[in-house]
């Protein structure tokens, strides 16, 4: 079946500027994870939704970064302001359901370069 | 606090032979899940083994292997028989009770030689 997909792949903004990124997750899957990847480092956790709902967003950075997923599917990351320190990897995830062992799937990423 | 460590920033193997990626981790929780995964060029983060806290034996899928020692907090990753599509980026990762992140080390570069 379809994995997980991020569009758009690649995004080239400028400082000040407002940018929306997607995911889809894969079908019938209710947690999905948005992630962070600076070069050279490990993803970044920034926040979890289990539905409609953030369950966690301890990890956005600070109040310019937001992020819905109003009916329970495709998801939405958006950034206001953005910074040149916004150059990243945004990555996706989605699982079945939460739990401590559930298995993320990952999409191929949105290469954000913010001059 | 959470935290993954790993401290191979580049490791080299040759084809056909064993290697052993490095992870140690640290939480104060007793129930938390070991997670590693390969990162390829092409950038798509790719699922290979699982190891939970309270599972008694190592985990394996395949040519992976995670060789787990709770005592020492660390879940270190096998792979036998190395391929050339081998080489790619390996991440150590760890979840616990205390929320539903999932937390990454910086990861390990290996080439596999022909």
């Amino acid at each position: 079946g379809a994995g997980v997909s991020q569009t758009p792949s690649n995004k080239v903004t400028e400082k000040g500027k407002y940018v929306e990124l997607r995911c889809d997750p894969i079908s019938g899957h209710t947690a999905l994870y948005w992630y962070r990847q600076s070069l050279g480092q490990g993803p970044e956790f920034l926040i979890y939704f289990q539905g409609t709902g953030a369950a966690d967003d301890s990890g956005l950075p600070n109040d310019r970064f937001f992020a819905v997923r109003p009916e329970g599917s495709v998801s939405t990351l958006k950034i206001q302001r953005t910074e040149r320190g916004d150059s990243a990897v945004y990555l996706c995830a989605s699982s079945l359901e939460p739990g401590l062992s559930d298995t993320q799937y990952f999409g191929p990423g949105t290469r954000l370069t913010v001059l | 606090a959470q935290k993954i460590t790993q401290t191979q920033p580049g490791m080299f193997v040759q084809e056909k032979e064993a290697v052993t990626l490095d992870c140690t981790y640290d939480t104060s929780d007793q129930s938390y899940g070991l997670f590693w995964y390969k990162q390829p060029s092409s950038g798509e983060m790719i699922f290979l083994i699982y190891q939970g806290s309270y599972d008694e034996q190592n985990a394996t899928e395949g040519r992976y292997s995670l060789n787990f020692q709770k005592a020492r907090k660390s879940a270190n990753l096998v792979i036998s028989a190395s391929q050339l599509g081998d080489s790619a980026m390996y991440f150590c990762a760890m979840r616990d009770t205390g929320g539903f992140k999932t937390i990454f080390g910086a990861g390990t570069r290996l080439f596999v030689k022909a």
